[in-house]
């Protein structure tokens, strides 16, 4: 069965502490690794996906790294509006199967 | 706005009665699919439908729930006889075709709060 653990459940950081975010998963078949932030009373919003280990992506303040056992979320000089649940989703390849398998999110909270 | 639409964005219901909830997937996305977020919970995968085919309704409960995505019109997520337990935020989800270096990228709505009294 695919899992995907992501830790801290919670962290608190102090505007421009730079911090690390993780998400180690076991699957069979990675087909690709997503990213998303979300906000309270919205919906999931896309930030990255990875496909393959070493692959890193950048925006902003943020970069996603990838291994074949985990991926980091690193945030780099924090702003009080980067807070919000980060969501790690892996996809598997199996075929037709396009399903998302979520962790159940690393909560951050960056204090001004 | 071009990005997934889902309505009502919140919605209350008594036991028993039905939730309807609707998804109109991104510009040019034929992919759709369906998540539950129940409370203090990650997100669940239901169920994944192309335009009048359901390709994998793995997540779905076997009961009171169906799902369509029809040639016209948006997607349909369907609760009969909606209970307690079925209170949660809904949310939709899009992508485009297969293929290419973004054809597996998901974006989702806003979701649909369902709260049953």
């Amino acid at each position: 069965e695919d899992q995907v653990t992501q830790s801290p459940e919670a962290l608190r950081l102090q505007e421009g502490e730079s911090s690390s975010l993780n998400c180690s998963y076991t699957v069979s078949g990675l087909r690709g690794l997503f990213w998303y932030r979300q906000d309270p009373g919205k919906g999931p919003e896309f930030l990255f996906t990875l496909y393959s280990a070493g692959e890193e992506k950048e925006k902003e303040r943020l970069k996603a790294t990838l291994t074949k056992k985990e991926s980091f979320l690193h945030i780099t000089a924090p702003k009080p509006e980067d807070s919000a649940t980060y969501l790690c989703a892996v996809q598997v390849d199996t075929g037709s199967a396009r399903q998302l398998t979520f962790g159940s999110g690393t909560q951050l909270t960056v204090l001004p | 706005n071009a990005g997934v639409m889902q309505n009502p964005r919140h919605l209350v219901r008594r036991r028993g009665q039905e939730a309807r909830l609707r998804c109109s997937p991104m510009k040019g996305h034929s992919h759709v699919y369906w998540y539950r977020q129940l409370p203090e919970e990650g997100l669940k995968f239901m169920v994944y439908l192309q335009k009048e085919n359901i390709i994998d309704e793995s997540g779905m409960p076997k009961e009171r729930f169906s799902a369509e995505f029809p040639k016209e019109g948006p997607s349909i997520l369907r609760i009969q006889q909606v209970v307690r337990g079925d209170s949660a935020a809904y949310f939709c989800a899009s992508s485009p075709r297969t293929g290419g270096p973004t054809g597996n990228t998901i974006y989702f709505g806003e979701g649909s709060w369902l709260t049953v009294v």
